[in-house]
């Protein structure tokens, strides 16, 4: 899987929008961008994935750049209950690829 | 639907114990992994089972061994707990493991070595 980036720490407006990035730019053609998140002392939480195109869903929209190797996930109104550490992970489809491989993510604080 | 249980919540042994944690995937997926969780090594991937079959190991000692059933629950064993083994246990179900399917996380087990 291909190694990704993301800034450790993150701070946001409550009701503001929450743009967090990641780099990810030895992703190769078949790889799916995932984004999960992690409250505290809880299981992670899937959010959103994507291959090519721009992804919207109840919860996120995932930005993803034309040549792939970077990508932003944006919470549109982030609220307090947003406060998490938010994982990018970049994971093939198929073969042997059983397993999600974490980083170390970036910590978002909302503040009210 | 119900989601990834894990049982038990919490649980505290003594070093050079032996300990199983269970996990009951959500209803139709055949995929479930496991992870452990430490603050200094983060989430680490240890196995991952289908239809009772591993197919990934991570990168863990032999002290970690785990199995599937037939109606897709999977337990995890750590024989001879060590001190360093304290750590948050979680366990994900996926449908088939593969493709572009999300995984779904339990609230996992908080196991304590002393």
């Amino acid at each position: 899987d291909a190694k990704t980036t993301q800034p450790p720490s993150m701070d946001c407006a409550e009701g503001r929008a929450a743009n967090l990035p990641c780099n990810h730019s030895t992703i190769s053609g078949n790889e799916y961008v995932y984004w999960y998140r992690q409250i505290h002392s809880q299981g992670p939480q899937y959010i959103i994935h994507g291959l090519k195109n721009n992804e919207t869903n109840e919860m996120a929209s995932l930005i993803i750049t034309e040549d792939r190797k970077s990508s932003t996930l944006i919470l549109p109104h982030a609220t307090l209950r947003d406060t998490a550490v938010y994982y990018c992970i970049v994971r093939g489809s198929g073969g042997s690829n059983y397993k999600l491989t974490f980083g170390k993510g970036t910590l978002l604080t909302v503040n009210p | 639907k119900a989601g990834v249980t894990q049982t038990p919540r919490y649980l505290i042994k003594t070093r050079g114990q032996q300990v199983t944690l269970s996990c009951s995937p959500i209803s139709g997926h055949r995929s479930v992994s496991w992870y452990q969780q430490t603050p200094g090594q983060g989430l680490q991937f240890l196995f991952e089972y289908f239809s009772e079959t591993q197919r990934n190991k991570g990168n863990f000692p032999g002290r970690f061994s785990g199995r599937q059933f037939s109606n897709s629950r999977s337990e995890m064993n750590v024989s001879t707990l060590e001190l360093g083994d304290s750590a948050l246990y979680l366990c994900a179900s996926s449908l088939t493991g593969i493709g572009d399917y999300g995984y779904t996380f339990g609230s996992g087990t908080r196991l304590t070595v002393v």
